[in-house]
């Protein structure tokens, strides 16, 4: 089946930088989300994208649908402490019977 | 509006045994998914309920089952329990069934079979 790639696995940075974190598929989807899962939760939509080469906003965060439609990518601007946690990107192809398929996760530290 | 509810957070069980969890989702929202999570195979797509009815399924055993009731309230049961079935249970609701668009996920059910 299809994958999603997303890497590093881990990311470090300093508070303050910005960061982004891209995914990648093998197919092409019609939706990409974008979300956040801290420890002993579940994860958290951050970004809804529908539209090839779509920009969406949410604060800080910042993603993109990629215009060949199997790419997005994340950036979080101006990094704080709280933004640690998983973040996983999730892809949609089209179709009424496909299914949301999950990357494997960047997990992102801030360091004060 | 509540968030997606599931209970019980947590769970251990013995091998052989069965577990049954639940979700109650969004107000309003008819499509109840079901995922498997695991450090080592991340998010896993188990399967989809809308009204009442099973719309997708992932490529899990037959031990996997689940239900959804009028209300949208959603089950899911694990029978005869094995180690490797360890993992945090997500349940995830949606408006619509697929194509969904976003899904919105609950804390989990952890479930530690020993």
């Amino acid at each position: 089946g299809q994958q999603l790639n997303q890497s590093p696995q881990s990311m470090f940075i300093q508070e303050g930088e910005d960061v982004s974190m891209n995914c990648t598929s093998s197919s092409i989807f019609n939706t990409w989300l974008w979300y956040k899962q801290e420890p002993g939760e579940g994860p958290v939509l951050l970004i809804a994208l529908y539209k090839a080469g779509e920009l969406t906003s949410n604060g800080r965060l910042t993603a993109q649908f990629g215009i060949t439609r199997k790419d997005s990518f994340l950036n979080i601007s101006a990094s704080i402490p709280s933004d640690v946690g998983i973040y996983f990107c999730a892809g949609q192809e089209t179709g009424a019977n496909s299914k949301l398929t999950f990357g494997k996760g960047i997990t992102l530290s801030v360091r004060p | 509006k509540a968030g997606v509810t599931q209970t019980p957070r947590y769970l251990i069980k013995t091998r052989g045994q069965q577990v049954t969890l639940s979700c109650s989702p969004i107000s309003g929202h008819r499509s109840v998914s079901w995922y498997q999570q695991t450090p080592g195979q991340g998010l896993q797509f188990l399967f989809e309920y809308f009204s009442e009815t099973q719309r997708n399924k992932g490529n899990f055993p037959g031990r996997f089952s689940g239900r959804q009731f009028s209300n949208s309230r959603s089950e899911m049961n694990v029978s005869t329990l094995e180690l490797g079935d360890s993992a945090l249970y997500l349940c995830a609701s949606s408006p619509k069934a697929g194509p969904w668009g976003a899904q919105y996920f609950g804390p989990g059910t952890r479930l530690l079979v020993l």
